[in-house]
């Protein structure tokens, strides 16, 4: 079953701890992403690899890191300089930097 | 800098209302665009997209959108709505990376 694999679907964490999420792809795309969706914000992008051991900053990309050593994976590390570390984080792909995206069902960060 | 602009956050029908949100983008070159769907519960998906040829595409569940290219514009339509069409629609242009929209929460009302 081919598809974009975002766990855990809730996360809570203590203020000052860093949180990594999971995002895995098994549709051999090679573009992945993570955005963050707040209400009445829309997407905003946080970060966007194009192939492996590469990833760019997106427009909120402070607080944040990344990593690809694989194809398949791009897990995010929400760390303790973020700010307002709380919202709904969506990991995407798509076969190549500007084509259609595939979304994950979303992790929702609680920190507390 | 690319960005995206969905005029109208909120929008009310009546089931069989014709519809019509907007979408405008600021970009200098050659652009795809997209318009995804998030029902409530769900994951965004796809409903349409344009890379080039006929501006005027045809999505799944009866969308269509046109692109204007001396209006930089790439409105989304529907000709009569139904209940189930109740989400949040989002705008998406592919250049620089994929930039999306704020969004439209479109209620219908029965």
């Amino acid at each position: 079953d081919g598809g974009i694999t975002q766990s855990p679907k809730y996360l809570f964490r203590k203020e000052g701890q860093n949180v990594t999420l999971s995002c895995e792809q098994n549709l051999n795309h090679d573009a992945m992403y993570w955005y963050r969706q707040d209400p009445g914000q829309g997407l905003r992008l946080i970060y966007y690899s194009q192939i492996v051991n590469d990833f760019q900053k997106g427009d909120i990309a402070e607080g944040y890191s990344v990593s690809r050593e694989k194809k398949e994976s791009f897990p995010l590390t929400v760390t303790s300089a973020q700010k307002n570390p709380t919202a709904f984080y969506l990991c995407a792909s798509s076969m190549f930097r500007n084509t259609e995206a595939f979304f994950g069902q979303g992790t929702r960060l609680t920190v507390v | 800098a690319q960005s995206v602009s969905q005029h109208n956050h909120h929008v009310i029908l009546s089931e069989a209302a014709s519809l019509e949100l907007g979408c405008n983008y600021s970009y200098g070159g050659t652009v795809n665009l997209f318009w995804y769907v998030q029902y409530p519960g769900q994951h965004l998906q796809l409903l349409l997209k344009y890379f080039s040829g006929d501006p005027l595409v045809k999505g799944i569940k009866g969308f269509e959108a046109e692109f204007i290219k001396s209006k930089f514009s790439f409105n989304l339509r529907k000709p009569s709505v139904q209940w189930s069409d109740t989400a949040e629609y989002f705008c998406a242009l592919g250049a620089d990376g994929l930039t999306f929209g704020k969004g439209t929460h479109l209620i219908i009302q029965p």
